[in-house]
């Protein structure tokens, strides 16, 4: 069964500018969550999607954004970057089932750096 | 007080020895207790999933979970080199509002020495 896909793997990007990343889950899964890692601040949660709806919101600027498509793929898009933004994003798959216990299985992560 | 804490380590271990990795949360409506291991570079890796109170086992690998003490543990019997990591500890509460969120600890650097 293939992993969790991200594209891309890394980006350079200037301030102002914005960045969109893409996640492609397991096979079967519906729900992604997205992570920012910084060395700061760890490992925090962004957003979730399921079934092409958000169902969950971390506690970051609306610069950050994303959606999910009908075949579960999805994206997240940050506007006008700022230093700050410099980090790994991962992005993390599971079936999302409510009621149940899900596991969370990571991507690869795509390392945004900003100049 | 921060959601997730874990042992700040760096911890260092002999080839062989058990490794004791702890994590302590303050919201008792969690459920759902994972260990995940990252290696510097890469992205986390899922090693331990436990919901209930007690011991869960796998390979070398034990984690233990204590609800009323709002304590989940990761024992590594055996430690070996290829162990040395950062292991993060996650925790997903119940309820609607946390759908596919997992809060996670600061890590704990694990480094196990021939």
């Amino acid at each position: 069964k293939a992993g969790v896909t991200q594209t891309p793997r890394y980006l350079i990007k200037t301030r102002g500018q914005q960045v969109t990343l893409s996640c492609s889950p397991i096979s079967g899964h519906r729900s992604v969550s997205w992570y920012q890692q910084t060395p700061g601040q760890g490992l925090q949660f962004l957003f979730e999607y399921f079934s092409e709806t958000q169902r969950n919101k971390g506690n970051f600027p609306g610069r950050f954004s994303g959606r999910q498509f009908s075949n579960s793929r999805s994206e997240m898009n940050v506007s006008t970057l700022e230093l700050g933004d410099s980090a790994l994003y991962l992005c993390a798959s599971s079936r999302g089932l409510a009621g149940s216990y899900n596991e969370q299985f990571f991507g690869p992560g795509t390392r945004l750096t900003v100049l | 007080q921060k959601e997730v804490e874990q042992n700040s380590g760096p911890l260092s271990v002999p080839e062989g020895a058990i490794a004791s990795l702890n994590c302590t949360y303050s919201d008792r409506v969690s459920q759902s207790f994972f260990w995940y291991r990252q290696y510097s570079g890469k992205s986390p890796e899922l090693i331990m999933s436990i919901y209930s109170n007690g011991d869960k086992e796998d390979g070398r690998f034990t984690a233990q979970l204590n609800k009323a003490s709002q304590y989940v543990s990761l024992l590594i019997r055996d430690s070996q080199p290829s162990d040395s990591a950062t292991y993060l500890c996650a925790v997903e509460n119940a309820g609607g509002t946390s759908y596919g969120k997992l809060t996670f600890g600061q890590g704990t650097i694990l480094t196990v020495h021939p």
